[in-house]
Order: C-alpha cells, then sequence, then structure tokens
C-alpha cells in the first residue's frame, strides 16, 4: 500500500525568506513522486513529478523537491517565497505496481506568505 | 486555465436526491479522472476512465457511478445523496492511461452541497 504524509499542516514565512513543506511516503515499489499546487477556488496544478531519473527535480516557479530513499522523504523547497506561493500544496504518491495505478494523495500543507 | 471544464460549478440540492456532474477533458486527452475533496477526508481518488473503458477505481462508493462517453466527455452520478456527501468534485485529464507516467490537467471542480 502506498500513502503519503505531509508533517504540516500550515506553514507561514515572509515574503522572499525560503519554503519549506515536508513530505514523507511510504511504497510497496519503486514510487512516483508528485507535489500539485492548489490556489484558492481553482483546480489542482502539477508543480514537478520524479520519476527514478535525477534525484533533484525542479519544477515550475522556482520550487523544487529531493528524493531522498534512505529518509523516504519528497521535501518541496523554494530558496525565496512570493506572495503568489500562497496556495495549498499536496505530496502525491504512484506505486508503479501492476495495474490499477492510482495517484494517492497527502493531506495538504496550507503555505502562507507574510508580507 | 486548464483546458478541462466541469459543470455546474455549484449544485444545491437535498437528502436523497440524485445529480450528474460532468466533465470535458482536454482535447487530445483519453483519460478522466474523478476525485472528492472534503475537509475530513482530503482528496480521495473515485474512479478513472481510458478511451470509454474503467481504468482504475478508489474509494468510489456503491452509490457512485461514472461514465465515459465517445467523445470523451464524462459524467459523475451520484444518488441518495447524504449530507456527508456535501464536498468539491474535481476532474482531471491526461493523454494517457497510466497516472504514474501523466501530467494530470484538472478542472475547477464542482462544490456540491446536500441539505
Amino acid at each position: 500500500a502506498q500513502s503519503v504524509t505531509q508533517l504540516d499542516s500550515h506553514v507561514s514565512v515572509s515574503e522572499g525568506t525560503p519554503v519549506l513543506l515536508r513530505c514523507n511516503y511510504s511504497s510497496s515499489y519503486s514510487p512516483s513522486l508528485f507535489w500539485y499546487v492548489q490556489h484558492p477556488n481553482k483546480g489542482l496544478q502539477l508543480l514537478l513529478k520524479y520519476t527514478s531519473a535525477a534525484t533533484l527535480v525542479k519544477g515550475i516557479n522556482g520550487f523544487e523537491a529531493e528524493f531522498k530513499k534512505s529518509e523516504t522523504s519528497f521535501h518541496l523547497t523554494k530558496p525565496s517565497a512570493h506572495m503568489s506561493d500562497a496556495a495549498e500544496y499536496f505530496c502525491v504518491v504512484s506505486d508503479r505496481g501492476f495495474g490499477n495505478e492510482k495517484l494517492t494523495f497527502g493531506t495538504g500543507t496550507r503555505l502562507t506568505i507574510i508580507p | 486555465d486548464s483546458g478541462v471544464t466541469q459543470t455546474p460549478k455549484h449544485l444545491i440540492t437535498a437528502t436523497g436526491q440524485r445529480v450528474t456532474l460532468r466533465c470535458s477533458p482536454r482535447s487530445g486527452d483519453l483519460s478522466v479522472y474523478w476525485y472528492q475533496q472534503s475537509l475530513d477526508q482530503g482528496l480521495q481518488f473515485l474512479i478513472q476512465y481510458y478511451n470509454g473503458e474503467e481504468r482504475a477505481k478508489g474509494n468510489i462508493l456503491e452509490r457512485f457511478s461514472a461514465q465515459q462517453f465517445p467523445d470523451l466527455h464524462s459524467e459523475l452520478n451520484l444518488s441518495s445523496l447524504e449530507l456527508g456527501d456535501s464536498a468539491l468534485y474535481f476532474c482531471a485529464s491526461s493523454v494517457g492511461g497510466a497516472p504514474t507516467n501523466e501530467k494530470l490537467f484538472f478542472g475547477s471542480g464542482t462544490q456540491l452541497s446536500v441539505l
């Protein structure tokens, strides 16, 4: 069975400071991992994905995430927060098993940017 | 704009009723996914269709059913509605059938309120 745990339900950072959103995963197979972002009253948008190539994955809007197998983590970072980054962020895992592939979403982390 | 269209945006109904949610995928996408987002359950995968056929199933109740039509649009039918079915229902689409390898494009959702 696959699952993700987002360690913080809410993160607040000041504009211009680094962002760290934490995610741990559990997977029976070699996982694919994603981060999606949901802005208020909008659908989800893919930020980045890891599918067993480079362990450091770069996404849109300056975000990146590092896959660490030894720590079963896939934390999302950004060097400098912008007001437009305020949103809900979801860590997602997909088992690359046989059949019935599906994405499992974490409970989300709400990111607040302080002016 | 993701290119995925969901109608209606809002739906208010009473317990015991039946409703139909509609989703038009992006042009060229063969897969449609349905998700339910609620405060207590988070984002839950319901079901996926690929080119008219059911591809994967998640936590979909027996009172719920879906189908994908020859023009690739999809409908999610919710019957015998209960208060707990109140949620935001998202549709997503992708080109292929394996979510592990795909970028999903999400619609803006249908907010269902059961009174």
